[in-house]
């Protein structure tokens, strides 16, 4: 069956501690990730995708994600937080084809003491 | 804002009552796409839509769920006598899909919160 699996459920940082946050996905086929946001009271939005090619991606506000094919995983790291990425981080994965259907992990909350 | 929009942001109704959502997506998007989240987890896909057209739907989509897309613009998504199980923040998203491509970044809005008492 195809999944996404995050490892942690919550994390706590200090400002300026590093962050990596775990993906694993099980897919038959090749996939297109992705990693979305949610910051309090607001809407989902994405923070970077990885589709083909470099499998570093860069996204938005510092964070970046390693695809490992070998691994099924593809986490999420920053090298130093703010107090602003406090918010719930979900991974999600989809076909390569033209299936439109995202498949979600349960998401990990993520607490950043100022 | 022209951003992927849901009305009504809360429902709240009672057990056996009927409910209609309605989304409506970034402008130039052709796909449409809904999804359930419950607390504690991810959003689950429901159905999506390409133009007015239904192209997949997850058997999370009972005969009681029904969702609509009539001209390729907003689309309903419809709940028949609601069950508690059914409360959920209910998502729309929306994507600019080219023939043959991986699929657009899905926008997503800002949810229907539907309380089943």
């Amino acid at each position: 069956a195809q999944s996404v699996s995050q490892h942690n459920h919550h994390v706590i940082l200090s400002e300026a501690a590093s962050l990596e946050l775990g993906c694993n996905y099980s897919y038959g086929g090749t996939v297109n990730l992705f990693w979305y946001v949610q910051y309090p009271g607001q809407h989902l939005q994405l923070l970077l995708k990885y589709f083909s090619g470099d499998p570093l991606v860069k996204g938005i506000k510092g964070f970046e994600a390693e695809f490992i094919k070998s691994k099924f995983s593809f986490n999420l790291r920053k090298p130093s937080v703010q107090w602003s990425d406090t918010a719930e981080y979900f991974c999600a994965v989809k076909g390569s084809g033209n299936t439109g259907k995202l498949i979600f992990g349960q998401g990990t909350t993520l607490q950043v003491k100022p | 804002d022209t951003g992927v929009s849901q009305d009504p942001r809360h429902k709240i109704t009672k057990r056996g009552q009927n409910v209609t959502f309605r989304c409506d997506p970034i402008s130039e998007h052709n796909r449409l796409y809904w999804y359930r989240q419950t607390l504690g987890q991810g959003p689950e896909f429901l159905t999506y839509f390409q133009n007015e057209a239904q192209l997949e739907k997850s058997r999370l989509l009972s005969d009681r769920f029904s969702a609509e897309r009539p001209k390729g613009s907003f689309s309903t998504l419809e709940i028949q006598r609601t069950e508690q199980g059914d409360s959920a923040m209910y998502l729309c998203a929306s994507s600019q899909n080219t023939a043959g491509g991986p699929g657009g970044t899905q926008y997503f809005g800002p949810g229907t919160r539907l309380t089943v008492l």
